[in-house]
């Protein structure tokens, strides 16, 4: 059975602080996704990544950073949270372009 | 304007009601996909669609690509269709999605 995990499904933090978000996919997936989640937006896409050590810029990366040092690991990281960023952060994985993408449980991170 | 839209933005029904959840787009695309998120939930698919259409137990899906539009049916609904469901479409190196439709079914 396909599996996404994402480290937390909550998390409260600070502003300013530095805040890293994992996601872990068991699938062997070449693609993976960070997305941000906010009423009425829908999903926006931060960053993704199609190979280890690859990223590509989404729609919304200011303020984000990613790392994928293993195909199965996409972490994403918030240098200086700030109160904006708080929403729900979802990762996603795929074999190829325009497959299914599979989502991990999500992460709703509050920044006070 | 959003490239994919959605309607209706909220829909409450009763349960055993006919359901149609509508989604229009403004991109060439390469599959259009169908998402149920349930409260607190993550998400998963439902269907992906690049013709005709697809059944799958009490949900069907369908999709018109000259007309840019594909619809989500749910027949006979109950209450444990209550969730958003999401369009969403395949471009050459990303996916776009719609703001979801918060579907309520009461008993």
């Amino acid at each position: 059975d396909v599996k996404v995990t994402q480290s937390s499904r909550y998390l409260v933090k600070r502003t300013g602080e530095k805040v890293f978000l994992e996601c872990v996919q068991d699938m062997d997936h070449e693609n993976m996704f960070w997305y941000r989640q906010d009423p009425g937006l829908g999903l926006r896409l931060i960053y993704f990544s199609y190979d280890v050590k690859m990223k590509e810029k989404g729609d919304i990366p200011e303020g984000y950073s990613v790392s994928r040092e293993k195909k199965e690991r996409f972490s994403l990281i918030l240098e200086s949270a700030s109160t904006n960023q708080t929403s729900m952060y979802l990762c996603a994985s795929n074999r190829f372009s325009a497959d299914t993408q599979y989502f991990g449980p999500g992460t709703r991170l509050t920044v006070l | 304007k959003n490239e994919v839209e959605q309607s209706p933005q909220n829909l409450t029904a009763q349960e055993g009601e006919f359901i149609t959840i509508n989604c229009s787009y403004s991109v060439g695309i390469s599959a259009l996909h169908w998402l149920q998120q349930h409260p607190g939930g993550g998400i998963v698919s439902l269907f992906m669609l690049s013709s005709g259409k697809k059944k799958h137990g009490r949900l069907i899906a369908t999709i018109n690509i000259q007309e840019k539009h594909s619809s989500l049916h749910i027949t006979a609904s109950h209450p444990r269709d209550s969730a958003v469901y999401i369009c969403a479409v395949s471009l050459p190196n990303d996916m776009r999605f719609g703001a979801g439709t918060r579907l309520t079914v009461k008993p």
